[in-house]
């Protein structure tokens, strides 16, 4: 079963407003990464974070990371049309060589 | 060169054919990945290759065959394949540091299969 769960599962917002998700795991995690995925293309790495971290900043990028939680966020700041895009949350653990994608979230952002 | 490529972008096969999916990088990355992905779901982990041997299967049905030449090329080969084997396929890589701390995939374009 997948590691991890987003919400929501859908997120519609104007140009310029921030937009949040969420995800979250079951297990212990090395790290929790973000990918975004435009429509029928491949995966884009956002940003990682790891275990013993509990916030990155990356641009208009912000991830945080409860691991007393077992969650994580993703805030996009003054987002833009060209940030429509589907976004997951993946999770690496163990020593395996594999990431879990969670369920993901639809963002549009509309002009 | 960070991008990794995937041919062919479109695919359309009837469940007699025998065709191939290739993937390729030149990140010096030694870790290749295969993944499925339905419409609107997240991608499914299908194969692993580390150091160009198959390190994680993910009880893929026999009619998917990894195989991976080299440590730049990725194949897919497809044999008899099903209707609900149609979906997008993804392939991905990463640098390996074995047994340390794991590191971002960079993903192809993907090959839209639509098997008849």
């Amino acid at each position: 079963s997948q590691q991890g769960e987003e919400d929501p599962q859908a997120l519609s917002i104007q140009e310029g407003e921030n937009a949040t998700m969420n995800c979250s795991y079951k297990t212990s995690i090395n790290n929790l990464q973000w990918y975004r995925q435009n429509s029928g293309r491949g995966l884009v790495h956002l940003i990682l974070i790891r275990s013993n971290e509990r916030e990155k900043h990356s641009g208009r990028l912000r991830v945080t990371l409860d691991t007393s939680k077992k969650s994580s966020s993703l805030l996009i700041t003054a987002s833009r049309a060209a940030d429509t895009a589907s976004y997951f949350c993946a999770t690496a653990f163990g020593s395996a060589r594999q990431l879990t994608f969670g369920s993901g979230t639809q963002l549009t952002v509309l002009p | 060169d960070t991008e990794v490529t995937q041919t062919p972008k479109h695919l359309v096969m009837g469940m007699t054919n025998k065709k191939s999916l290739k993937c390729e990088q030149h990140m010096g990355h030694r870790a290749m990945y295969w993944y499925k992905q339905k419409a609107k779901k997240p991608p499914e982990l299908m194969f692993v290759y580390s150091y160009e041997k198959l390190s994680i299967n993910e009880s893929v049905p026999s009619r998917f065959s990894p195989e991976c030449p080299n440590s730049s090329l990725l194949n897919l080969h497809l044999h008899a394949l099903q209707p609900e084997d149609s979906a997008l396929y993804l392939c991905a890589s990463s640098q390996d540091h074995r047994g340390g701390p794991y590191n971002e995939q960079f993903f192809g374009p993907g090959t839209r299969l639509t098997v008849l």
